[in-house]
């Protein structure tokens, strides 16, 4: 397996655009979640979804913020507009969840959102 | 979520040993003690972890107080590579998160 993929790497765009980043689990993970990392606030959790359902995005920032799964192998964040605060490295990983809990979690590389 | 406190910087030379530590005196009895690193410009990457008793694996070793307090990861032998952050986390056995706290800063010098 590739890992999880993640695309863009690099993303510019000026504020007040849309933009969306996407991701592609694992083969076989039903957990996909996505985390936002700045200098200022660390690695943040901001939604994940087990076997394509949203189960908490209590980190999500505000209503700008959106996140869907249509299928087992997609998901895309979503910002709408996008604001200058939103520039930040975006991650998203995957797991698989047994009776004995989740296992360990794989990281895509990231993408970088520039918003000027 | 229970907390866990780590250094936030530490040196070591290469090719020599390192203990990471951390602390987690509010520990419950189903948590599971993660060890997560992210090298620069990558996404983080699991390590080790571990309940009660010490860990090997391939990249590190996992020392777990007796108490279950306190633990530390154990780079055998660093090397420039492992230069890195490294997320000390607790997750309970139902959790399905990882929550991040802000890590170590390893530096290793040549």
């Amino acid at each position: 397996d590739a890992g999880v993929i993640q695309s863009p790497r690099h993303e510019v765009t000026e504020m007040g655009q849309e933009v969306t980043l996407r991701c592609k689990p694992i083969s076989g993970h039903d957990y996909l979640f996505w985390y936002r990392q700045t200098m200022m606030r660390g690695l943040e959790l901001l939604i994940y979804f087990n076997n394509n359902v949203p189960i908490d995005d209590s980190g999500m920032p505000e209503d700008r913020f959106s996140a869907k799964m249509p299928n087992a192998s997609f998901s895309t964040l979503k910002i709408q507009p996008s604001e200058p605060r939103d520039s930040a490295v975006y991650f998203c990983a995957s797991s698989f969840g047994t009776s004995e809990g989740n296992t360990e979690a794989f990281f895509g590389q990231g993408t970088r959102l520039t918003v000027v | 979520d229970a907390k866990t406190t780590q250094p936030n910087s530490m040196e070591s030379n290469e090719e020599e040993p390192v203990h990471l530590p951390c602390n987690h005196s509010t520990i419950s009895g189903t948590d599971y003690i993660h060890w997560y690193r992210q090298l620069p410009s990558q996404g983080p990457e699991y390590v080790i972890h571990g309940l009660t008793s010490n860990v090997n694996n391939r990249m590190a070793s996992l020392a777990i107080a007796e108490d279950r307090k306190s633990s530390t990861l154990i780079l055998h032998r660093a090397t420039l590579r492992d230069a890195a952050v490294y997320y000390c986390i607790l997750r309970d056995l139902g959790d399905d998160k990882i929550i991040f706290g802000k890590g170590t800063r390893l530096h290793i010098l040549p």
